[in-house]
């Protein structure tokens, strides 16, 4: 079955704009959940969804916000973009129940000028 | 506290040899899950290997398997027969609460880059 498909594959946008990330989960999963990966910081956590609510958020200002729709594909919104929001934005994708790993998809690379 | 520590940035190993990567964790949650994930250049996360705080048997999936040692709060990765297709990052990571509950958020640690030598 397919996995996790995150568009775009590269973003370049400068200071200032907003930018809309695209992630479609594994058929049948339900729970989308986004992270930020920097050299210096690392993987840090942006937030969850699952059936069309958020249900856990990471410590990241208000620009950075995120949905799910009812197909379970969720986008996440960053606005007024900063030099440091440039960084691998990740999407995984997980089932409820026993061993439930999440499947990455290869993430967006964003870049902020 | 950081939750989960790799304390090697870096390793070097032998192609056909075993290699482990170090992972603590800190949790005061008594349900918890440990995972191991690859990072290829790509940028593309693999899942690894899964230990829940439960299980009673170190977890093995082909060449990986899991040192998990609740008392010492770690739970290291071993790879059997080092391949050049090894050569990554990996990343230990966890997940608090009882799995299907109503959190699913994993903490990552920061990272080994594995170098499998020819």
């Amino acid at each position: 079955k397919a996995g996790v498909t995150q568009t775009p594959r590269y973003l370049i946008k400068t200071r200032g704009q907003q930018v809309t990330l695209s992630c479609s989960p594994i058929s049948g999963h339900r729970s989308v959940s986004w992270y930020q990966q920097t050299p210096g910081q690392g993987l840090q956590f942006l937030f969850e969804y699952f059936s069309e609510t958020q249900r856990n958020k990471g410590n990241f200002p208000g620009r950075f916000s995120g949905r799910q729709f009812s197909n379970s594909r969720s986008e996440m919104n960053v606005s007024t973009l900063e030099l440091g929001d440039s960084a691998l934005y990740l999407c995984a994708s997980s089932s409820l129940g026993g061993n439930t790993e999440a499947f990455f998809g290869q993430g967006t690379r964003l870049t902020v000028v | 506290a950081q939750k989960i520590t790799q304390t090697q940035p870096g390793m070097f190993v032998q192609e056909k040899e075993a290699v482990t990567l170090d992972c603590t964790y800190d949790t005061s949650d008594p349900s918890y899950g440990l995972f191991w994930y690859k990072q290829p250049s790509s940028g593309e996360m693999i899942f690894l290997i899964y230990q829940g705080s439960y299980d009673q048997q170190n977890a093995t999936e082909g060449r990986y398997s899991l040192n998990f040692q609740k008392a010492r709060k770690s739970a290291n990765l071993v790879i059997s027969a080092s391949q050049l297709g090894d050569s990554a990052m990996y990343f230990c990571a966890m997940r608090e609460g009882r799995s299907g509950g109503s959190n699913y958020k994993l903490t990552f640690g920061k990272g080994t880059l594995l170098t499998v030598n020819p």
